[in-house]
This record gives C-alpha cells, sequence and structure tokens, in this order.
C-alpha cells in the first residue's frame, strides 16, 4: 500500500527557532502533498496544498511567509515554520495522494508534534 | 463555502453495532472520504464513496446519498480498540481539496 513518511515525529525547540518537517512519498509519485495542522480536540485543518514544481497555494489566513513550502521533486515536499513561537504548537501532519487519480485517497504521514517553549 | 457536519461525541457498546453521521454542504462534490484517528496519530483511510449506495468492506460500511448530502459509516461488532475519532471528508473539484469534518469521538465501553 501507499506510505508517507513524515520527519521528525516530534520537535521541542526554543521560541525564535525555524523548523523543517519532510514529508516524502515512499512507494508512489505525488505531484500533489498536503499540509494540515491539527490543535488538540479539533479536526484537521488545511494550511496549503504543495505542488510539485511550483508555488504552494495556501489556504485563507495561514501566512505564506511563516510556512514556507517547497515541493522539490515527486516524492518530496518540505514544511518549514519561520521563527515558531508558542501559539505555532501544534500536530502537522502531511498527506500525498498518487497523481494519476485525483480520486484516490490521502495517505497521512505519521504527524508531527511541534512544541514551542 | 463548504459545511460538514458530524456528532461530537458517541458511546456504545462492545459487540453493538453504531452509525455515524455526516451531512455536508459543498459544490463540486466528487465524493466523501471516512478516516480513523487514534488520539495522538494520524488519520488512516477507512472508505471513499463516489456513487449512491452502501460500500461494506469487512465489519465497515459506508452509505452515500449525494441528492441528501448524507453519509453514514456503519461499525459492527464493535471492538473495543474502535474507540477512536472518525472523520468524514468531502472532496470537491470545485475546490479541488479535501475538507475535514470535526470528527466524531466513538467511545466503546464493555
Amino acid at each position: 500500500g501507499a506510505v508517507v513518511s513524515q520527519h521528525p515525529s516530534r520537535v521541542i525547540c526554543k521560541s525564535g527557532t525555524s523548523v523543517k518537517i519532510e514529508c516524502r512519498s515512499l512507494d508512489f509519485q505525488a505531484t500533489t502533498m498536503f499540509w494540515y495542522r491539527q490543535f488538540p480536540k479539533q479536526s484537521l485543518m488545511l494550511m496549503a496544498t504543495s505542488n510539485e514544481g511550483s508555488k504552494a497555494t495556501y489556504e485563507q489566513g495561514v501566512e505564506k511567509d511563516k510556512f514556507l513550502i517547497n515541493h522539490a521533486s515527486l516524492t518530496l515536499s518540505t514544511l518549514t515554520v519561520t521563527s515558531a513561537h508558542p501559539e505555532d504548537s501544534s500536530f502537522y501532519i502531511c498527506s500525498a495522494r498518487k497523481s494519476t487519480d485525483s480520486n484516490q485517497p490521502q495517505h497521512f504521514g505519521d504527524g508531527t508534534r511541534l512544541s514551542i517553549l | 463555502g463548504q459545511n460538514i457536519d458530524q456528532p461530537t461525541e458517541m458511546t456504545a457498546t462492545e459487540g453493538a453495532i453504531v452509525q455515524i453521521n455526516c451531512t455536508y454542504q459543498t459544490s463540486g462534490f466528487n465524493g466523501l472520504f471516512w478516516y480513523q484517528q487514534h488520539a495522538g496519530e494520524a488519520p488512516t483511510f477507512l472508505s471513499y464513496n463516489v456513487l449512491d449506495g452502501l460500500e461494506e468492506k469487512g465489519r465497515f460500511s459506508s452509505f452515500l446519498s449525494r441528492s441528501k448530502g448524507y453519509s453514514y459509516l456503519l461499525l459492527k461488532e464493535l471492538q473495543m480498540k474502535d474507540s477512536a475519532s472518525y472523520l468524514c471528508a468531502v472532496y470537491s473539484g470545485g475546490y479541488q481539496k479535501v475538507t475535514f469534518g470535526t470528527g466524531t469521538k466513538l467511545q466503546v465501553i464493555p
């Protein structure tokens, strides 16, 4: 089955630090990957859609200069949280979909729990 | 805009059957997903309905009515490990993205 690897699984760092999260599709090509954020007891909120070789599409209210997305290849997308602050502490989850069929389900990485002190 | 509604919490007894409902409003509806999410973990895929009707997959079944904007997830022979949140998610071609509902937290009790 489709596997998506997300790294790191947990990050604890000081306020002002920039944090990079990687999302890899291990056994399929994904022209599109998605980045979600989930606060405790809430559902997944789409932050941005990452497109290979082009600029990411950000959802309303998400600062593109704070959440930098790079989708450099068909198997890798990265999310960088720049100058992170305590309010950025959350569970960040990426997902990827096989390129050839937009009706295929999204497969999720294991998530990254980010804690900013 | 889009609107997805599902109950916040449900409780059911081990061995019983439970139905989790989801209603939605969107433009350019393509299909509806159900995901299971255990606390602190990422969601895992359960089902995807595109056409009206019931699709069965083991103990889990999912139903869709496109005309009514309605879906349900049916869990049979409940087990304690089924305690989790169940997320209804709509794929909208109009928006070219999947939008998740707030999730239903299911607690299975002995």
